[in-house]
């Protein structure tokens, strides 16, 4: 059965840092991985998508990359901006295509 | 265009009741998903649509939940003899095909409480 796990639970960093989010996933056998964030009493927003065939993704201050045979992803945010706060989840997409989530990270950017 | 759209936003109902939630999806999408959010718990994956098809129904927590989707496009998702445990945030998603390559797109959620 696929796990996802999201490491740490909860991260508060200064303004301007740069930061990775963790993701881990049982069975390396997925359609995909995508990033979303959550804010407060709204829907998620997709971030990035990446294919089971490819290793990362860019847009904007974000990339993710995907380690597959290490069932790893990451998220990096550069320079965070008190904006970036909010809730991040990962899902995976799963042969049976059924899609798992984390349970997220909630990021805190002190100004 | 348009989001996603689910309606109604807030549901209190009491226990015991059917209540009936609506999903719109994006113009277009053939794919169409429903999870729920429990307080202080992650997403759970219910039921995921390929045009009117469902091909997985075992996510569905209980009996007392169904859902269905017509034409191709809006979805309603129906809880029977609501229970308390029932209550949730439950979100819907759409993507342009059900394959993997596409990413999906998520409506602002109804928020069902039972009393």
């Amino acid at each position: 059965k696929q796990e996802v796990t999201q490491i740490p639970a909860a991260l508060s960093v200064p303004e301007g840092e740069n930061l990775v989010l963790n993701c881990s996933f049982t069975d390396s056998a997925i359609y995909n991985l995508q990033w979303f964030r959550q804010d407060p009493g709204k829907g998620l927003t997709s971030l990035l998508l990446i294919q089971s065939s490819q290793r990362e993704q860019t847009s904007g201050r974000l990339n993710a990359s995907l380690d597959k045979s290490s069932g790893r992803s990451t998220l990096y945010i550069a320079a965070s901006q008190p904006g970036d706060s909010a809730t991040y989840l990962c899902a995976v997409r799963a042969r049976d295509d059924k899609i798992i989530f984390g349970k997220g990270t909630r990021l805190h950017i002190l100004p | 265009g348009a989001g996603v759209s689910q309606s109604p936003s807030n549901k209190v109902t009491e226990k015991g009741k059917d209540v009936e939630l609506r999903c719109d999806p994006i113009s277009g999408h053939t794919a169409l998903y429903w999870y729920r959010q429990s307080l202080g718990q992650g997403l759970e994956f219910l039921i995921y649509f390929q045009g009117n098809s469902a091909p997985d129904k075992s996510g569905l927590p209980s009996d007392r939940f169904s859902a269905e989707r017509t034409g191709g496009s809006v979805s309603t998702l129906t809880i029977q003899r609501t229970q308390q445990e029932d209550s949730a945030v439950y979100l819907c998603a759409s993507s342009r095909s059900g394959g993997g390559g596409y990413e999906q797109y998520f409506g602002p959620g109804t928020r069902l409480t039972v009393t």
